[in-house]
């Protein structure tokens, strides 16, 4: 069954402490994997896309990696305004309905 | 901020009622995608409307049901409600097909009681 989870479920960081959120698929045909930020009360915003095992994307604090079957967003010397939700989505295809997002990772940062 | 509105930001409805939920598209925006987010878990796949005409569905019952109008707006609807209905609903538009160019709107929060 195709299917994203994500790891840990929730995770609390001190300011400045770096660590990685973990995003593992299931999934034949994958065309892209996709980070989102989600913070309470708002719609996801979008973060990177990946394509291909290898690649790596980086904005600010937050760079995202993927292989074959994982991705991870490691978050460099967090500060509290990166608290939010942490969302993944993988492709499949180019169809919309192959769209599968994760569960999510809720991050706090605190200061 | 995105461009993306919608309307109302919360609805309560009892279980057997009707709902219409409406989303705003961003500026130059031809495509919308409705999702729906149960508490703690991730955004589900409803539909998507390209230049008013049903693009790709996801796995719902046909009581859900959508429009997009010339403008490119677009409305939700959900006959027959279900407890199980209660939940965020995003809207996203995109200038094209591509889930990268998405942006989401803040979302309609549905409580069927």
């Amino acid at each position: 069954e195709d299917q994203v989870t994500q790891s840990p479920e929730a995770l609390r960081l001190q300011e400045g402490e770096s660590s990685s959120l973990n995003c593992s698929y299931t999934v034949s045909g994958l065309r892209g994997l996709f980070w989102y930020r989600q913070d309470p009360g708002k719609g996801p915003e979008f973060l990177f896309t990946l394509y291909s095992a290898g690649e790596e994307k980086e904005k600010e604090r937050l760079k995202a990696t993927l292989t074959k079957k994982e991705s991870f967003l490691h978050i460099t010397a967090p500060k509290p305004e990166d608290s939010a939700t942490y969302l993944c989505a993988v492709q499949q295809g180019t169809s919309y309905d192959k769209v599968i997002f994760g569960p999510g990772t809720s991050l706090s940062v605190i200061p | 901020e995105t461009g993306v509105t919608q309307s109302p930001t919360h609805l309560i409805k009892t279980r057997g009622q009707q709902v219409t939920l409406r989303c705003s598209s961003q500026s130059g925006h031809n495509t919308v995608s409705w999702y729906q987010q149960a508490l703690g878990q991730g955004p589900q796949f409803i539909f998507q409307y390209y230049r008013e005409e049903e693009n790709g569905r996801g796995n719902f019952p046909p009581r859900f049901s959508g429009l997009q109008f010339p403008n490119y707006s677009s409305e939700l609807n959900v006959n027959a409600l279900e407890l199980d209905d209660s939940a965020l609903y995003l809207c996203a538009t995109s200038a094209g097909a591509y889930i990268e160019t998405q942006y989401f709107g803040p979302g309609t929060r549905l409580l069927v009681l």
